[in-house]
């Protein structure tokens, strides 16, 4: 299995307060994202990164900043989260461009009441 | 842009088969496929590149239509263990981002 790891794995916050979320990987990949995915809406790309301080945004990026200060950390952060942003987060990693098969992380489950 | 899946889902019979079909409104340059079972991570299934190379599942095919932006899955004598969710992912040329559809629910009875 290929070395990605998120953490949390769960966590239930309050409106309003910050939330940061990790995603860590050991393979050295280029290529990082976060998705959020609902019930009728599949995987939506909040952010990306295609290097160390490189990062672009995605389908869903209001509300959501991100940093890469290091090749194995992508760290996702809610500035102020709000209840429409309770969800299952996933963290992927790729290594060449398009040509080599995503892995994701195990998700976390954030609820915000 | 999301790519567009259809159907959004299906019923299959154990031996039967099934095509998930996966459309981009823009020029692509790699489509994933990935699957997905309830309450787990999305699984690799397979790559189609541009220029007509693929890796991926020894059982499981899948096409690439460039000009027509448009892949299909091919998902033949159906296994229990095929049920999950279908997830197409397309790359475009010129930017990284990795953007995926809103996924196929396959369900295969005994």
């Amino acid at each position: 299995d290929a070395g990605i790891t998120q953490s949390p794995r769960h966590k239930v916050t309050e409106t309003g307060t910050p939330v940061t979320l990790r995603c860590h990987q050991t393979e050295n990949h280029r290529y990082m994202y976060w998705y959020r995915q609902d019930p009728g809406h599949g995987l939506r790309l909040i952010h990306y990164s295609y290097g160390v301080k490189d990062t672009d945004k995605g389908e869903v990026s209001d509300g959501y900043s991100v940093s890469r200060s290091k090749t194995e950390d992508f760290l996702l952060t809610l500035e102020s989260a709000t209840s429409s942003q309770t969800s299952v987060y996933f963290c992927a990693i790729t290594g060449d461009r398009g040509n080599t098969e995503a892995f994701f992380g195990q998700g976390t489950r954030l609820t915000v009441v | 842009q999301q790519p567009v899946q259809s159907p959004q889902a299906v019923i299959l019979r154990e031996g039967e088969d099934a095509v998930i079909n996966c459309s981009s409104s823009k020029a692509l340059y790699s489509v994933h496929w990935y699957r997905q079972k309830h309450g787990e991570a999305p699984v690799f299934l397979m790559i189609l590149l541009k220029g007509g190379e693929q890796k991926g599942h020894e059982k499981i095919s899948a096409s690439f239509n460039e000009k027509k932006q448009q892949s299909s899955l091919y998902l033949t004598a159906s296994q229990l263990s095929y049920s999950g969710t279908y997830f197409c992912g397309t790359l475009g040329g010129s930017n990284y981002k990795l953007t995926f559809g809103k996924g196929t629910l396959l369900t295969v009875n005994p």
